[in-house]
């Protein structure tokens, strides 16, 4: 089976100051790991994902999340945080194998940025 | 068409009655995915669509939960005789493939509301 965990309900953080969004996760094998943001009342939009390669990916918006596999962690990061970042955040994974071929997804973690 | 389209965007309905979703995918997509989601909760698979495969049903909450997707295209979720605790909102993804690579394109749901 699939899962995964985001640890904080809610992360509270100065605009211009640096965020984390944390994720882990667990799958048999190779993970497909992808961030989603969703702004009220909208769907879900993509920001990131890792397949392969470096472990450092860059997305939208200024947004970057480092796949780390000994950790089975996934954090997502932003340098300096705007207040327009102020949404609900969504990690998924799937295995590359096996997986169901299908996206599981945390929790969610609303971000709020305050002036 | 360009995006992902769901109607109704909000349906109120009594206890009891029948509802239907339904859910345009991106043109060319072959895979669609419908999720629930709760408020406070993440996002629950309940159904997978990939071409002209049998569907993968293994996250309906129930046998009054049904769906069907109409030549590869348009999807209807149905919800027969609505309880109060089906109220959340349901979103539908499309996928170029079935291995989830490319991510999923969300619609911006439908807000489903029993009393």
């Amino acid at each position: 089976a699939q899962s995964v965990a985001q640890p904080e309900d809610q992360v509270n953080v100065a605009e211009g100051n640096p965020l984390t969004v944390k994720c882990t996760y667990s799958v048999s094998g190779n993970p497909y790991l992808f961030w989603y943001v969703q702004y009220p009342n909208r769907g879900l939009q993509f920001l990131l994902k890792y397949i392969t390669g470096d472990n450092l990916v860059k997305g939208s918006y200024g947004f970057e999340a480092e796949f780390n596999k000994s950790q089975t962690s996934f954090h997502l990061k932003k340098p300096s945080a705007l207040v327009s970042d102020s949404a609900l955040y969504f990690c998924a994974v799937r295995a590359i194998t096996g997986g169901g071929n299908k996206l599981t997804f945390g929790t969610g973690t609303q971000l709020k940025v305050e002036l | 068409g360009a995006g992902v389209s769901q109607s109704p965007s909000n349906k109120v309905t009594e206890k009891g009655k029948d509802v239907e979703l339904r859910c345009d995918p991106i043109s060319g997509h072959t895979a669609l995915y419908w999720y629930r989601q709760s408020l406070g909760q993440g996002l629950e698979f309940l159904i997978y669509f990939q071409g002209n495969s049998a569907p993968d049903k293994s996250g309906l909450p129930s046998d009054r939960f049904s769906a069907e997707r109409t030549g590869g295209s348009v999807s209807t979720l149905t919800i027969q005789r609505t309880q109060q605790e089906d109220s959340a909102v349901y979103l539908c993804a499309s996928s170029p493939d079935r291995t989830a690579f490319y991510g999923y394109t969300f619609g911006s749901g439908t807000r489903l509301t029993v009393v």
